[in-house]
Parts: structure tokens; C-alpha cells; sequence
């Protein structure tokens, strides 16, 4: 059972904009632990997308973006593409259960 | 290049053992915490445990504590996962995964292996 929660899906059309919510608790993301985000391209292994919070790793497209405030976190992705369907996942460290955790995972489809 | 290799899935029947490693090149090994995320058939991620650079430090998740030890040989740059009693729900491809940060609170998971599947049945 994951203590982040994410929508189970988001869609949109290509070019448009999307937003990915990642919501914790006091023990986690508002806790002040940093808040990463992976992308898992359908039938592949999950690559980090954003580390630290607000971090492009090198390659990483500048269309996704993150945030974070108090107990939640986003990832936004401007500007669509076909290739951006995917499943994405937050993470962070926990403080309660002394360990590190994913959120639920979000599909993001574009029409 | 760092790369991480998994090996040791199969097919296990419930309540016996497995043991994955991963063998790691192209870094430090002794430098960097490394871990274990699992992902059951259409279903999402799961951290399972991390272990420090030393080996020090270990973190377990509740659904494998008391189960699995993870373990690493930094002279073999190889990290294991001992897998005991395992149960039908263990079900899962097993990812090998490196961690980078500045504090433990704060890692991510930068680079991960291909995965080895572990079938409990």
C-alpha cells in the first residue's frame, strides 16, 4: 500500500499541457524529502525524469517540469507529444517507515 | 557508462528461497547506495530495500522485513537480495537500482538494471 497518491490516469491531445499531483503527508514530502519522478515507456524499465524536486536530468526534454508544496508534489508536461505515453511515478523517503516509497502511478495517455 | 545486471529469477515454489545479484560497472561501487525495486505484474513500483556504500546501513520494506537481506560485495562491485520464505505475492520483475543524492533522505534512483522476473507458484 503506497502512502502517495497519484490519479490513476490523465489524458490530452498533443500540445496541450498536463499535470501529474503526487500527494503525501508530513512524514514524507512534507517532511522536506526530496520528491523525484521516473517515466516507465510501456514494456521498458523506469528512467529518473526529475530529481530533487525541480531537476532535468541530461536529455530529459525541458516540456516536463516539477513542483513542490507542503505535503504534494506535481510533474507537468507542456506541450505533449505521442511519445511521452507512458506510466509515471513519484518517490521520496518516508521518516516514519524509515524507508523509501512510490507513488501509486499515473498512465498518461495522449489522444 | 554505468550499468547494473540482474540475474537469479525463477520460478520458486511458496516458502522457498531465491537469491538475485547484481553485477555493476562503470562507477565506484563502494560510493554509492544501491537497492531493490520490485514490480508485480501489471501493477506499479515497489521499493523493496536499500543498502549504503559500506553496506552499514540497510532499509527494508514492511512487506519483506524479516524475509530479505540485502548484501553487496564492493570488491566484486556485486549487490545481492536474499529472498526467504517467499510467498505467491513476491511475484515480480526485480529491479537492481543505484541511488544518487546527497543525503539519504534525499536519493533517487539514477540507474537501473534490466530486471529479473521471480515467479512464486
Amino acid at each position: 500500500q503506497s502512502v502517495l497518491t497519484q490519479p490513476p490516469s490523465v489524458s490530452g491531445a498533443p500540445g496541450q499541457r498536463v499535470t501529474i499531483s503526487c500527494t503525501g503527508s508530513s512524514s514524507n514530502i512534507g517532511a522536506g524529502h526530496a520528491v523525484h519522478w521516473y517515466q516507465q515507456l510501456p514494456g521498458t524499465v523506469p528512467k529518473l525524469l526529475i530529481y530533487s524536486n525541480t531537476n532535468r536530468p541530461a536529455g530529459v526534454p525541458d516540456r516536463f517540469s516539477a513542483s513542490k508544496s507542503g505535503t504534494s508534489a506535481s510533474l507537468t508536461i507542456t506541450g505533449l507529444q505521442a511519445e511521452d505515453e507512458a506510466d509515471y511515478y513519484c518517490q521520496s523517503f518516508d521518516s516514519s517507515l524509515t524507508g523509501y516509497v512510490f507513488g501509486t502511478g499515473t498512465k498518461v495517455t495522449v489522444l | 557508462e554505468v550499468q547494473v545486471l540482474e540475474s537469479g529469477g525463477g520460478l520458486v515454489q511458496p516458502g522457498g528461497s531465491q537469491r538475485l545479484s547484481c553485477a555493476a560497472s562503470g562507477l565506484t561501487f563502494s560510493s554509492f547506495g544501491m537497492g531493490w525495486v520490485r514490480q508485480a505484474p501489471g501493477k506499479g513500483l515497489e521499493w523493496v530495500s536499500f543498502i549504503s556504500g559500506s553496506g552499514a546501513t540497510t532499509y527494508y520494506a514492511d512487506s519483506v522485513k524479516g524475509r530479505f537481506t540485502i548484501s553487496r560485495d564492493n570488491s566484486k562491485s556485486t549487490l545481492y537480495l536474499q529472498m526467504n520464505t517467499l510467498r505467491v505475492e513476491d511475484t515480480a520483475v526485480y529491479y537492481c537500482a543505484k541511488f544518487k543524492g546527497m543525503e539519504r533522505q534525499n536519493y533517487a534512483l539514477d540507474v537501473w538494471g534490466q530486471g529479473t522476473t521471480v515467479s512464486v507458484s
